[in-house]
């Protein structure tokens, strides 16, 4: 079955420092997609990137940027030069595409890293 | 930017009283799930939804629960008597049929208080 790691289970930063938040995931599918949600403390989740297997581009959106590694079965999260308005859980999760492990394109969320930034 | 929208935001319901949470999906979306969050935990699977019948349900979409779309346009999740531990954060969500362009988008929640 698929299966999501995030570890970090709260990660506390001052303000314009990088954080990394970790990723690691399980799957038994080639064809598999991760994403990363963002959940600020008005409880919406908000879409941040999605990568599939085959892409193993790191991608870098402004301050945000991830880095996918297949061999270590991570896809990792760095938020550089963080700002307050970053606080927020963060949540990573896998969907397989060919339902090899009955995931069935249904995505499963990690625990999620609470990530504090203090002014 | 196109948005799945859920009704109401917050619902307070008394153990034992059906409640109805309402999604309005994006047009041209095709799959539908359901997902809920207790408070402080993880975003757990409940049901997805693929013309117009359940595709996958996990082990607590039970008896109690149930969903429809009824007009083709609200996708809707059913509790029919609720206990406590219904209390959570509920999100639908959908995508379109093809390659998870843009991902699953998910709607801004319904936070539902048993007491």
């Amino acid at each position: 079955a698929q299966k999501v790691t995030q570890a970090q289970t709260e990660i506390s930063v001052v303000e314009k420092e990088d954080v990394t938040l970790d990723c690691v995931y399980e799957t038994r599918d080639t064809t598999y997609y991760l994403f990363w949600y963002k959940q600020p403390p008005s409880g919406e989740l908000v879409f941040l990137i999605r990568r599939n297997s085959f892409d193993e581009q790191n991608e870098i959106s402004g301050r945000y940027s991830w880095n996918f590694q297949k061999s270590t079965s991570s896809f990792n999260f760095t938020i550089t030069a963080s700002q307050v308005v970053d606080s927020a859980v963060y949540f990573c999760a896998l969907s397989e595409a060919t339902g090899a492990s009955g995931g069935s394109y249904i995505p499963t969320f990690g625990r999620g890293t609470s990530l504090i930034v203090h002014p | 930017e196109p948005e799945v929208t859920q009704t109401p935001s917050h619902q307070v319901t008394q153990m034992g009283q059906e409640v109805i949470l309402r999604c309005v999906p994006i047009s041209n979306h095709l799959y539908f799930y359901w997902y809920r969050q207790i408070l402080g935990q993880k975003v757990e699977f409940l049901v997805s939804f693929y013309n117009n019948e359940i595709s996958e349900k996990s082990e607590i979409f039970d008896d109690q629960f149930s969903v429809e779309r009824p007009d083709g346009s609200n996708f809707t999740l059913k509790i029919r008597s609720t206990k406590l531990e219904d209390s959570a954060m509920y999100f639908c969500a959908g995508r379109t049929g093809t390659s998870f362009l843009g991902g699953y988008t998910f709607g801004s929640g319904t936070r539902l208080t048993v007491v």
